[in-house]
């Protein structure tokens, strides 16, 4: 079946950093793949996402690159700032109107 | 941001008894999901909604039943809660009117703390 993997955490990082949080997937056929992010006591927002391979989603300057014939969707950003601190999660969607397949979520923890 | 809201936000019940939660949403769109949310194992989809009177069971659907009467609400019931559906709920919109769209917005969720 489909399947999200996801480096578990937590992540712990300075300010300014450079960020690489992996996610690689197992689907049939061609799904699209999501980042969403969570930040304390609020719900999940859609941070990026990309529908086809070699596609690039990039936010807030966060991106991720769909890599087909390595199944990896890996997210990176240049400089973290405090304010990323946030439980990120990988999906994938497989099919029109069915489930987001998530990933066990990765907390990463930013320090000035 | 999509217009979705949930209520309650925090519930408190016992064992035993009936537990209705409610998705309203503002975006007129056709698909809408239940997800519950716990600790080690992501989000995992309960039921969701392809239109009015159409719903189909997910991963972990035993124990919760689901209604849609209408296009901008999604009703989430627990018969009898148990602890073990103790969690952080989270309603989900996709698909604006009849276009499909993959991409999925999430509600502020709903903590439920069954005793």
């Amino acid at each position: 079946g489909n399947s999200v993997t996801q480096m578990e955490g937590p992540v712990t990082l300075s300010e300014e950093a450079f960020l690489t949080i992996n996610c690689t997937y197992t689907a049939t056929g061609y799904p699209s793949l999501f980042w969403y992010v969570q930040y304390p006591g609020e719900g999940l927002q859609l941070l990026l996402k990309a529908t086809k391979a070699d596609d690039k989603g990039s936010n807030k300057g966060f991106e991720a690159t769909y890599r087909k014939e390595t199944t990896s969707f890996h997210l990176e950003k240049g400089s973290v700032q405090v304010s990323d601190s946030a439980v990120y999660f990988c999906a994938l969607s497989a099919q029109a109107g069915t489930a987001l397949i998530f990933g066990k979520g990765t907390t990463l923890s930013v320090s000035s | 941001d999509a217009g979705i809201t949930q209520s309650p936000r925090h519930k408190v019940t016992e064992t035993g008894t009936p537990v209705t939660l409610r998705c309203h949403q503002t975006e007129n769109h056709r698909y809408m999901y239940w997800y519950r949310q716990d600790p080690g194992h992501g989000l995992r989809l309960i039921h969701y909604s392809y239109g009015v009177k159409d719903t189909d069971k997910g991963e972990v659907s035993d124990g919760y039943s689901v209604s849609r009467s209408k296009t901008e609400d999604f009703l989430l019931t627990l018969e009898s809660a148990t602890s073990s559906q103790t969690s952080v709920y989270f309603c989900a919109i996709s698909g604006a009117g009849s276009v499909y769209q993959e991409t999925q917005y999430f509600g502020p969720g709903t903590r439920l703390l069954v005793l």
